[in-house]
């Protein structure tokens, strides 16, 4: 199976800072990578899919880069909301497996 | 709206069934591949299973192989986990996710409140 290690697996930031969170797969994954966001007692959200493509409704300060084995998710200008805890999955194959999360706390 | 609904978790005795059900609305429920997905109190998230739009490919994680079964009803927009031999580590809120349209390489979209299973003695 596909071993996904996101870092860190938390951090402390401050409204408006730039956060960025990476992903990496234990072999290549070309660009069947996503994005979630979890906020406590809520279902995951996505973010971003292919990668690098923003779903529908999601602000643009979130995006996302990478291929093949290395992944990042960066946010511009962290806001309130922001503050939840981050997901990495991919998808090139079954099975399926996500990354253990990184909790974005207030600082 | 797009949604997704998860019923029937509660609390079990270990060894014993429980099945889940996955209602969807606001979509054409029979092309997509749905999954579940489940996150134990204070985890992370683990993939479950999937089933293909149509029904005839279905995956399992290799934790769980021989003791869930998924099926789906096109029919009435449900979708299915009988759990079987729960065991404590099986405790964990349960959702239903939106696959992809046809394929199964996609990432999840739409997904359920989750539904909590609790096994206990």
């Amino acid at each position: 199976a596909i071993r996904m290690t996101q870092s860190p697996s938390s951090f402390s930031a401050s409204t408006g800072d730039r956060v960025t969170i990476t992903c990496r797969a234990s072999q290549d994954i070309s660009s069947y990578l996503a994005w979630y966001q979890q906020k406590p007692g809520k279902a995951p959200r996505l973010l971003i899919y292919t990668a690098s493509t923003l779903q529908s409704g999601v602000p643009p300060r979130f995006s996302g880069s990478g291929s093949g084995t290395a992944f990042t998710l960066t946010i511009t200008s962290l806001q309130s909301e922001d503050f939840a805890t981050y997901y990495c999955l991919h998808y090139y194959s079954h099975p399926w497996t996500f990354g253990q999360g990184t909790k974005v706390e207030i600082k | 709206q797009v949604q997704m609904v998860e019923s029937g978790g509660g609390v079990v005795q270990p060894g014993r069934s429980l099945r889940l059900s996955c209602v969807a609305s606001g979509f054409t429920f029979s092309s997509y591949a749905i999954h579940w997905v489940r996150q134990a109190p204070g985890k992370g998230l683990e993939w479950v299973a999937v089933m293909s739009y149509d029904g005839t490919n279905k995956y399992y994680a290799e934790v769980l192989q021989g003791r869930i079964t998924i099926s789906r009803d096109n029919s009435k927009n449900t979708l299915f986990l009988q759990m079987n031999s729960l065991r404590e580590e099986d405790t964990a809120i349960y959702y239903c996710a939106r696959g992809g349209a046809t394929t199964l390489l996609s990432a999840f979209d739409i997904w359920g409140q989750g539904t909590m299973v609790t096994v206990s003695s």
